[in-house]
């Protein structure tokens, strides 16, 4: 079955501190790899995507992630954490066919310390 | 950068009224929409795919009589709510496809609309 798992909740990194958000997915084939942030209250906006190429994909806000396919993971990664990057952030995936439904990873909540 | 409006924003309701939530693509045309259900703390679900034209595709075990989606025309789509109940309390996200390079898989979000039931 096709599924996306971040395995951390919440996390809580003090700010200035580097971040790693973890994403795993299981999928037939490999598919198009999103990051979206979500503050309170709030759609979703996207901070990057990976469709095919460069393993290592450059977002907005200072964000980066790298597709690994021999672990089926999207891990996303900032050097120095902002307080305004406090949100909850969703990994998910689509088909290739580009049907344009995707599936979601459970979330996670970072919280920043100032 | 296109933009898709979701109104209301935040709606309360009584059990057993029926609540629409509507959805607008701005400056671009969306033949198809995507309805997402957000529970509190938790992921998105897709719910639903509204087509211009045609009946929405429903996902399996959404209730297609609760739920009754409508895309009137090539820039709104609509999700009513019917015979709400406290269990339908949620944050309910429409999104659109993109399109050219970006591709369908580059979605543009609304700011979503919490529905709450009394």
């Amino acid at each position: 079955a096709q599924s996306v798992t971040q395995p951390d909740i919440h996390i809580t990194v003090s700010e200035g501190a580097s971040l790693e958000l973890r994403c795993n997915y299981s999928y037939g084939a490999t598919p198009y790899l999103f990051w979206y942030v979500q503050s309170p209250g709030q759609g979703l906006q996207l901070l990057l995507k990976y469709f095919s190429g460069d393993t290592l994909v450059q977002g907005i806000k200072g964000f980066e992630a790298e597709f690994k396919r021999s672990q089926s993971s999207f891990n996303l990664r900032k050097p120095s954490v902002h307080w305004s990057d406090a949100a909850e952030y969703f990994c998910a995936v689509g088909a290739p066919s580009n049907t344009g439904k995707l599936i979601f990873g459970q979330g996670t909540t970072l919280q920043v310390k100032p | 950068g296109a933009v898709v409006s979701q109104h209301p924003s935040w709606v309360i309701c009584k059990s057993g009224t029926s609540v629409k939530i509507e959805c607008r693509s701005l400056d671009f045309q969306a033949t198809t929409m995507f309805w997402y259900r957000q529970f509190p703390k938790q992921s998105l679900m897709l719910m639903a795919t509204s087509n211009e034209g045609s009946k929405a595709t429903y996902e399996q075990g959404v209730e297609k009589d609760k739920f009754l989606i409508n895309h009137a025309s090539l820039t709104l789509s609509t999700l009513t709510v019917t015979s709400a109940h406290p269990e339908d309390s949620s944050f309910y996200i429409c999104s659109a496809p993109g399109t050219g390079t970006a591709g369908a898989n580059v979605l543009t979000f609304g700011a979503g609309s919490r529905l709450t039931v009394l």
